[in-house]
């Protein structure tokens, strides 16, 4: 199975900061296709997990351009600019190279 | 437009059978996949499994004894069907749909099962 190690477990932050969070991968995501299998989803409290990121770094519709993706092979980070109060929840990256699809441990976003 | 919907019983027996219903509008389950995705309490994500446009399935090793996933594209539902059902199975239950290009786009409400005597 692809383990997805991710970290920090949390992170808080000031308004109008940044925050980034990593995201490892035991094996490469880069299918032989060229496209890599990572995707990120925001879970906010109370509520199901929300697309706002995929193939590491394409933008999914509706979500706020302050969140950006990068990375490749196995090592890749989420950057959220500019912290709303609405960004608070907890952030997981998953992989859909193989099966079993995993997911990784999250990372909590709270406001300081 | 996309809408899956979760439902089945809040409660559980130790021992018994979990019988869960995702019913979904807005796509044919026949071009699209849906897979489960559970969370206990204060825990994170998992995979439990999927069924594929053509049919086929897959499941997550640590449950695949105890797990079928099944569909009527007549209904538009997918069914998760899990046996001796433990307590550490309290969670929510999430139906997804998948595609390749996205990953998991849209997910139902979830439905919060409770294992317990």
């Amino acid at each position: 199975d692809i383990m997805m190690t991710q970290s920090p477990l949390s992170v808080a932050v000031t308004p109008g900061e940044s925050a980034s969070i990593s995201c490892r991968s035991s094996k490469s995501l880069l299918h032989s296709n060229g496209i890599t299998y990572l995707s990120w989803y925001l879970q906010r409290p109370e509520k199901s997990p929300q697309l706002l990121i995929y193939q590491i770094s394409n933008l999914a519709s509706g979500v706020s351009g302050r969140f950006s993706g990068s990375g490749s092979g196995t090592d890749f980070t989420l950057k959220i600019s500019r912290v709303e109060t609405e960004d608070v929840g907890i952030y997981y990256c998953v992989q859909f190279l193989e099966v079993p699809l995993t997911f990784g441990s999250g990372t909590k976003l709270e406001i300081k | 437009q996309v809408q899956l919907k979760e439902s089945g019983p809040g409660l559980v027996q130790p021992s018994q059978t979990l019988s869960l219903t995702c019913t979904v509008s807005g796509f044919s389950l026949t071009s699209n996949s849906v897979h489960w995705v559970r969370q206990p309490p204060g825990k994170g994500l998992e995979w439990m499994g999927g069924i594929w446009g053509d049919g086929s399935t897959d499941y997550n090793s640590a449950l695949k004894s105890r797990l079928s996933i099944s569909r009527d594209t007549s209904k538009s539902q997918v069914f998760l069907k899990m046996n001796s059902l433990q307590t550490d199975d309290t969670a929510i239950y999430f139906c997804t749909n998948f595609n390749w290009e996205l990953g998991f786009d849209y997910w139902g409400q979830g439905v919060m099962v409770t294992v317990s005597s």
